[in-house]
């Protein structure tokens, strides 16, 4: 198993431009999650989803879409990059049980310029 | 939201020595969990604490469940140069649910 793989690993913007952060997992996990980790602020998140066609909205949200048409793919969309979305991106994915442990991507290191 | 303290945000230590770090919350968790983040990857978890009290060990680490439900610490025994890292609290109001809270970090550096 590949686990949770994250494309591109790094990538560099203009505001306004948009791109999609890819994310996929090969564990048949029901729960997939994005993330952004700033400095001193920890990760937060920005959108999960509990299943294929189901999503929902986390703490910071704005300036972020998401779509979960299949189990494998949880990509997360940026209409019109802003400098504040320079950040680093982690998916993470889990079964959902209710022990169960979410497992990070290596993580995509975005700057907005 | 919610929000999770973590302290201290960093550790300069000798190789050899015991480490500890705490979160605390002003709000009822149900889950605690200790991740740790090595350079240029994603966090992996380390322990898991699902109930209130609960003391679990995993190796060198041990952490335990704040009987107040909000507020967990982390110790490391007899620290190695790989221990280094950062260190991540993060909470679960909701078990099994995607919603996690995280701590600010703990940034350890070890001097051999």
């Amino acid at each position: 198993n590949a686990g949770v793989t994250q494309t591109p690993k790094f990538q560099v913007l203009k505001t306004g431009q948009s791109m999609t952060l890819q994310c996929a997992q090969d564990m048949n996990h029901e729960y997939m999650s994005w993330y952004r980790q700033d400095p001193g602020m920890g990760l937060r998140l920005i959108h999960y989803s509990v299943g294929a066609g189901i999503t929902d909205q986390g703490e910071v949200p704005n300036g972020y879409n998401v779509s979960r048409s299949t189990t494998e793919d949880f990509p997360l969309r940026l209409l019109s990059a802003a400098p504040s979305q320079t950040s680093v991106y982690f998916c993470a994915s889990s079964y959902g049980s209710r022990r169960e442990t979410q497992y990070f991507g290596p993580g995509t290191r975005l700057l907005v310029l | 939201g919610q929000q999770l303290n973590q302290s201290p945000q960093s550790m300069f230590i000798q190789e050899g020595e015991d480490v500890s770090m705490n979160c605390t919350s002003s709000s009822i968790f149900n889950t605690w969990l200790w991740y740790k983040q090595d350079p240029g990857e994603g966090p992996v978890l380390l322990i898991a604490l699902y109930k209130a009290g609960e003391l679990t060990s995993n190796g060198r680490l041990t952490a335990q469940f704040g009987i107040t439900r909000k507020d967990s610490f982390l110790n490391i025994s007899a620290s190695i140069p790989s221990d280094v890292g950062i260190y991540f609290c993060a909470g679960q109001i909701v078990q099994g649910a995607q919603k996690l809270v995280f701590g600010q970090g703990t940034r350890l550096t070890i001097n051999p």
